[in-house]
């Protein structure tokens, strides 16, 4: 079974700074999905960033960016010029290309933002 | 992105009840639906996966009598908490997947906010 951990259970940045999430995984398949969800506190679950594994290059969407490191098993969200609006909990989720579509999802990692 | 509407938002019941979710996707076809469990501070927990016109395959250690799912349509999907109790507070959240290049991403409804008193 793949298994989703995420060591930083919270993480606080300066605005306009930037800021790193780490989230790491395990698995023995080698074709999967990765996401970063963010759940602010009205809890609507929205998607940050995907990353298909069998891509090389890091996904971007504008001010987060990932980097995956796929032999190393590490997802991590990079966040730059950090907004007010970013403040929330953020998980690193795992998904099987193949058929168990389920999404395996870590710990959590609640990021606030200091003004 | 596609939208999923869930509703309530917010439910109080009386402890012995039963209390319906119910999840729709608005602008797709939910040929699978995923319903989540969120404890306060806590991770999403993988309750069930329901494939419509299938029963729905639950988790290990969720009771498939007490969370009775429905996944009778491509547009919508119940989740039926029976004879609720106290310690079935929670959040609960439904995820809809499409086919094609819908496929690749879980859709989020709001969340529903149980309370049993």
């Amino acid at each position: 079974a793949q298994t989703v951990t995420q060591s930083q259970p919270e993480m606080s940045v300066q605005e306009a700074e930037t800021v790193t999430l780490s989230c790491t995984y395990d698995t023995s398949e080698s074709d999967y999905y990765l996401f970063w969800y963010k759940q602010p506190p009205s809890r609507q679950m929205i998607l940050v960033i995907r990353q298909e594994a069998y891509k090389q290059q890091n996904a971007t969407e504008n001010r987060f960016s990932v980097n995956f490191q796929k032999a190393a098993k590490s997802f991590s969200l990079k966040i730059s010029d950090s907004q007010l609006g970013d403040a929330a909990m953020y998980f690193c989720a795992y998904r099987s290309a193949g058929g168990n579509e389920k999404l395996t999802f870590g710990t959590g990692t609640r990021l606030t933002i200091i003004p | 992105g596609a939208v999923v509407s869930q509703h309530p938002s917010w439910v109080i019941c009386k402890s012995g009840t039963s209390v319906k979710i119910e999840c729709r996707s608005l602008d797709f076809q939910a040929t699978t639906m995923f319903w989540y469990r969120q404890f306060p501070k806590q991770s999403l927990m993988l309750m069930a996966t329901s494939n419509e016109g299938s029963k729905a395959t639950y988790e290990q250690g969720v009771e498939k009598d007490k969370f009775l799912i429905n996944h009778a349509s491509l547009t919508l999907s119940t989740l039926t908490v029976t004879s609720a109790h106290p310690e079935d507070s929670s959040f609960y959240i439904c995820s809809g997947k499409g086919s094609g290049h819908l496929n690749t991403e879980a859709f989020f409804g709001q969340g529903t906010r149980l309370t049993v008193v």
